[in-house]
């Protein structure tokens, strides 16, 4: 079965750092981009961006770039999501998902999210 | 940067309808369209890609239309289960963008 899943839920202070990841299985890992999405309580999806595991070539939303770093690790099927210094406004649920060439990069597989809470 | 504008925001509906959600974009993204159904506490869901594509396992009552800047989502006879947050999302170029979403309720 193919499948994405995120480490669990983070709650953390504002300044603080964070690593969240997303493992896929089922698959070969380096065959797909894997996209970030946010969502911010009561709002709606935002695309964050994406990295080819295969090269970790990413591509950004301009809103996100300087904001969040996307790695990946092919020796692990592994991506990451990584903030150097949380803020409030950081609050959200994260969701990784993963692309598919032969379905016009449409999103079929989804991690189940990680929720992280920044609050002092 | 292409941006995605979904009509309505929200929409109530009673099981058996017939719903269309419309969704635009500021320029031509040709059929690189994709239409995801989100509910509370879960993952998104995708439904249709490439504008009019149904994905593996999705219900025959969902088809998505349209290429260029217009496109739709329609819902040809309403179940309790399609009550959910409706979003498009262009993957043509990036930076990908969704659109702000519509909430499907019920009436």
């Amino acid at each position: 079965e193919v499948q994405l899943v995120q480490s669990g839920a983070e709650v953390k202070k504002p300044g603080e750092s964070l690593r969240i990841s997303c493992t896929g299985s089922g698959y070969t890992f380096t065959s797909n981009w894997i996209n970030w999405v946010r969502q911010m309580p009561g709002k709606g999806l935002e695309w964050m961006g994406r990295i080819d595991p295969s090269d970790s070539y990413t591509a950004y939303s301009p809103s996100f770039k300087g904001q969040v770093t996307i790695s990946a690790d092919k020796s692990t099927s592994t991506a990451y999501l990584q903030w150097s210094s949380l803020k409030a406004s950081d609050t959200a649920m994260y969701y990784c998902a993963r692309d598919d060439r032969s379905s016009l990069y449409g999103m079929g597989v989804w991690g189940q999210g990680t929720t992280v809470t920044v609050s002092s | 940067d292409i941006q995605m504008t979904q009509s309505p925001s929200s929409l109530s509906a009673s099981m058996g309808d017939r719903v269309t959600i419309t969704c635009r974009a500021s320029q031509t993204i040709r059929n690189y369209l994709n239409w995801y159904q989100h509910k509370p506490g879960k993952a998104p869901k995708l439904l249709i890609y490439g504008a009019s594509n149904l994905q593996s396992g999705v219900p025959s009552r969902f088809s998505g239309g349209g290429s260029g800047t217009d496109f739709t989502l329609t819902i040809s006879s309403l179940q309790a289960e399609d009550f959910a947050t409706y979003y498009c999302q262009q993957s043509y170029m990036t930076p990908w963008a969704f659109g702000q979403g519509t909430k499907l309720e019920i009436k």
